[in-house]
């Protein structure tokens, strides 16, 4: 199965500036990729799917770029509503597979 | 809008048996692939099974495989979930989600499942 990596495991940035979480894939997954996006006691938000194609209402300070093997999500100013968990998916191949999740937490 | 209810979770002994049921409202179940994807208490999201939306084909984690099988009623927009000689470490919340391009677009809000002695 594809092994997906996310770092760092926690990021700590401060509210108004840009975080970057980064997803490297074992193998190649095209843009086969996916994001999420969880608070605590919810279930996850679909950020992200295609690489970088938003979900619907997601806004646009959210981007994803990246393919192959190495992905990247940028929030480009933290509100403090997106202190949160992210997790990376592919969808390239069965089984699926999340990555371990980066904690974005206030600096 | 979506909606999509988990039940069916609970607690149950290791070796025992658990069937998990999803609601689904709001759009045209039928037209839709859906997945089943576990949380672990503390612990990252694993996914789980995958069922096309004609039932066709499906495909499970390893660490299912030949115990969980995951199967849909489209005449009552309920997606389902047997779980067969559970583990402790199938502990977990349990969502099930909508099929967005293979992604998962929309999810429930889960049900636990609990297995101890």
């Amino acid at each position: 199965e594809i092994v997906m990596t996310q770092s760092p495991a926690t990021l700590s940035v401060s509210p108004g500036e840009r975080a970057t979480l980064s997803c490297r894939a074992s193998q190649s997954v095209s843009s086969n990729l996916a994001w999420y996006q969880q608070k605590p006691g919810q279930a996850p938000r679909l950020l992200i799917y295609g690489a970088s194609t938003r979900a619907t209402g997601i806004p646009a300070r959210f981007s994803g770029s990246g393919s192959g093997t190495e992905f990247t999500l940028t929030i480009s100013s933290l509100q403090s509503e997106d202190f949160a968990v992210y997790y990376c998916q592919q969808y390239n191949n069965w089984p699926q597979t999340f990555g371990q999740g980066t904690k974005l937490e206030i600096k | 809008q979506v909606q999509l209810v988990e039940s069916g979770g609970g607690v149950v002994q290791p070796g025992g048996s658990l069937r998990l049921s999803c609601a689904a409202s709001g759009f045209t179940f039928s037209s839709y692939g859906m997945h089943w994807v576990r949380q672990a208490p503390g612990k990252g999201l694993e996914w789980v099974a995958f069922i096309r939306y004609d039932g066709s084909n499906k495909y499970y984690a390893d660490s299912v495989k030949g115990r969980f099988t995951i199967s849909r009623d489209n005449s009552k927009n309920t997606l389902y979930l047997q779980m067969n000689s559970l583990r402790a470490e199938d502990t977990a919340v349990y969502y099930c989600a909508k099929d967005l391009y293979c992604a998962l677009g929309d999810w429930g809000q889960g049900t636990l499942v609990t297995v101890s002695s």
